[in-house]
């Protein structure tokens, strides 16, 4: 699986956008962009994934650059809640089952 | 749905006792489940990948003696630690694949720290 390189930490002020770069230059064609995040002493939660288009969700977009080698996860309008490690990891979901985490960004939403 | 729960969710041991750490599929099932080991500040590491039915398969660096994993049924695969030390204190997360999903997705449980006295 390719590797990621993500910001070690993040703030945000509450309300605002979040916006969480991803660098994955090694990406191969079929590897899909996948986003967790891990609140602070419990097991990481899916948020988003995708190939090669944006994608939305009820918890985050995700914008995928045309040549795949970047991504940002955004959160619209961060809450304290959403304080957290964001792990952003890439592989080939039937290929392999292997989550391969890195240091992941710490993302802190102040008031 | 998706749930995957683990238990105990803490538990404190003198050094060179064993505990057992329970991952169960509370809605689904699950022929592949993962442990997680995640020391403080750090991210997560794959330990082993546990299949029912069969021999789990470790992660290099790994001790398959010391980490002995079972995975007998859809729902339940156990960890347990054996002759536990201080440097095996950490937080054990498990993680589940659901078999029905379309998207191969995998759901973890809410983890389970462990502290070696």
């Amino acid at each position: 699986d390719a590797k990621t390189t993500q910001p070690p930490s993040m703030d945000c002020a509450e309300g605002r956008a979040a916006n969480l770069p991803c660098n994955h230059s090694t990406i191969s064609g079929n590897e899909y962009v996948y986003w967790y995040r891990q609140i602070h002493s419990q097991g990481p939660q899916y948020i988003i994934h995708g190939l090669k288009n944006n994608e939305t969700n009820e918890m985050a977009s995700l914008i995928i650059t045309e040549d795949r080698k970047s991504s940002t996860l955004i959160l619209p309008h961060a809450t304290l809640r959403d304080t957290a490690v964001y792990y952003c990891i890439v592989r080939v979901p039937f290929n392999t089952d292997k989550l391969i985490f890195g240091t992941g960004t710490r993302l802190q939403v102040f008031p | 749905g998706a749930v995957v729960s683990q238990h105990p969710s803490w538990v404190i041991c003198k050094s060179g006792t064993s505990v057992k750490i329970e991952c169960r599929s509370l809605d689904f099932q699950a022929t592949t489940m993962f442990w997680y080991r995640q020391f403080p500040k750090q991210s997560l590491m794959l330990m082993a990948t546990s299949n029912e039915g069969s021999k789990a398969t470790y992660e290099q660096g790994v001790e398959k003696d010391k980490f002995l994993i079972n995975h007998a049924s859809l729902t339940l695969s156990t960890l347990t630690v054996t002759s536990a030390h201080p440097e095996d204190s950490s937080f054990y997360i498990c993680s589940a694949r659901d078999i029905s999903s379309g998207n191969n997705e995998q759901f973890f449980g809410p983890g389970t720290r462990l502290t070696v006295l």
